[in-house]
């Protein structure tokens, strides 16, 4: 079983649509996370950290369910801007002190 | 520099060969991580360096790969006996304090003919 599982896609939605990505991470002892987004051949850049409470950021927003170790991401009003491949990742602070991260669910928006 | 760099941004090399891939993190941050990510998936851990050691290399396929960081800023990843397996973008980042937050460079991409 992977450390870090996502649905891979991909999802095609159309501009102003509501799309939501899950993840579910296995390290229990995992204590940060966050959600990257990858461009076609580009590096990974971090787009939101994600809080046990809750975070929004404008269009887009972050859920932690620790008992359920299940991480999930909400994005608002679609634009053609967002396509992309958006990474769920989970950073454990022990002996493994690295970001581990999933493989990805890769969304186009359509016009 | 303001961002992580890497050279070469493209290296083609022929099954047998040595490489060696430099990575140039942002001044001041002590952690420094490489990746390695291939066709589809995420980027997988390869080696940590916190300073000039290396704090954790468990991600390191085997032993023709070596990663130093002799002064504690730039890293060399270095690759013995490439194999075509190893074609993959290889991504480098920094982190000030090594708690996640990372700034990735822009990779180099590494085909093995």
């Amino acid at each position: 079983r992977k450390e870090v599982e996502q649905d891979p896609g991909p999802f095609n939605v159309p501009e102003g649509a509501t799309v939501a990505f899950n993840c579910t991470y296995s390290n229990s002892a995992s204590q940060s996370f966050f959600w990257y987004r990858q461009d076609c051949r580009k590096e990974p850049k971090l787009l939101m950290s994600v809080y046990s409470s809750g975070n929004e950021d404008g269009r887009f927003t972050a859920q932690l369910n620790r008992a359920s170790q299940y991480i999930s991401l909400l994005i608002r009003d679609s634009k053609l801007s967002d396509s992309a491949t958006y990474l769920c990742v989970v950073f454990f602070s022990g002996s493994a002190r690295q970001l581990t991260f999933g493989s990805g669910t890769q969304l186009t928006v359509l016009p | 520099g303001a961002g992580v760099s890497q050279t070469p941004s493209n290296k083609v090399t022929e099954k047998g060969k040595y490489v060696e891939l430099r990575c140039d993190p942002i001044s001041g941050h002590t952690a420094l991580y490489w990746y390695r990510q291939s066709l589809g998936q995420g980027p997988e851990f390869l080696i940590y360096f916190q300073g000039t050691g290396a704090a954790d290399d468990s991600g390191l396929p085997n032993d023709r790969f070596f990663a130093v960081r002799p002064e504690g800023s730039v890293s060399t990843l270095k690759i013995q006996r490439t194999e075509r397996g190893d074609s993959a973008v290889y991504l480098c980042a920094s982190s000030f304090d090594g708690e996640g937050g990372y700034t990735f460079g822009s990779g180099t991409r590494l085909t093995v003919v």
